[in-house]
């Protein structure tokens, strides 16, 4: 599976918009870039997916490098109930391989 | 809530035991991933079991196995336990096929083996 790097931790204010980067220089045309995230004591859960264009949901929004070598999630408007740890995950479309391989991720701490 | 269960919440035993859990997809999802969560190795794929086959196998030990039964259910059986099998045990389902579908993930099992 392609790599990806993202830095340990950030914090954030409440109702300020979070940046999360993303690097995964060595990603495939087939790699969809995919987040989760996992809330403390939760399961992990979706957060959004993108090929080439950025994406926009009622979570987030994905931003995507042209070059596709990085990608940003973007947290519009931060609260408590989003400090989590932020995985970033390439899936290769282009294989049966669905499983989701798991980095460190970035845990995100928003103040009150 | 993500539609899928797992039982039970919490797991005590003791080194060398044998222990089933247990995991019910949402509802019309044939997919289903295991997953380890320990504090040294984060969280690990084990294996994924798609309409009653497997499809994927991860790190999983020999001592593991996992099957999935008619109804969708799946069970992840843990044998000859080690105290360094204690962790969270997570299930997930997705619908049929695609890389870009989501996997929803249950509660989890917390296993602590003394």
């Amino acid at each position: 599976d392609a790599k990806t790097t993202q830095p340990n931790s950030m914090e954030s204010n409440e109702e300020e918009p979070v940046h999360l980067p993303c690097n995964h220089s060595t990603i495939s045309g087939t790699d969809y870039i995919h987040w989760y995230r996992q809330l403390p004591s939760q399961g992990p859960e979706y957060v959004i997916h993108g090929l080439t264009s950025n994406v926009n949901n009622r979570m987030a929004s994905l931003a995507i490098a042209e070059d596709r070598k990085s990608s940003t999630l973007i947290l519009h408007r931060a609260t408590l109930r989003d400090a989590a740890v932020y995985y970033c995950i390439l899936r290769d479309s282009g294989s049966n391989d669905y499983k989701l391989s798991f980095g460190a991720g970035t845990t995100v701490t928003v103040r009150a | 809530d993500s539609g899928v269960t797992q039982t039970p919440k919490h797991l005590i035993t003791a080194t060398g035991q044998r222990v089933t859990l247990r995991c019910s997809p949402r509802s019309g999802d044939l997919s289903v991933y295991w997953y380890q969560q320990s504090l040294d190795q984060g969280l690990q794929f084990l294996i994924q079991y798609y309409n009653g086959e497997e499809r994927a196998k991860g790190n999983i030990l020999e001592r593991f196995s996992a099957q999935q039964f008619p109804d969708l259910h799946s069970e992840l059986n843990l044998s000859s336990l080690e105290l360094g099998d204690s962790a969270l045990y997570f299930c997930a389902s997705s619908g049929v096929g695609g890389t870009y579908n989501e996997q929803f993930f249950g509660p989890g099992t917390r296993l602590t083996v003394l």
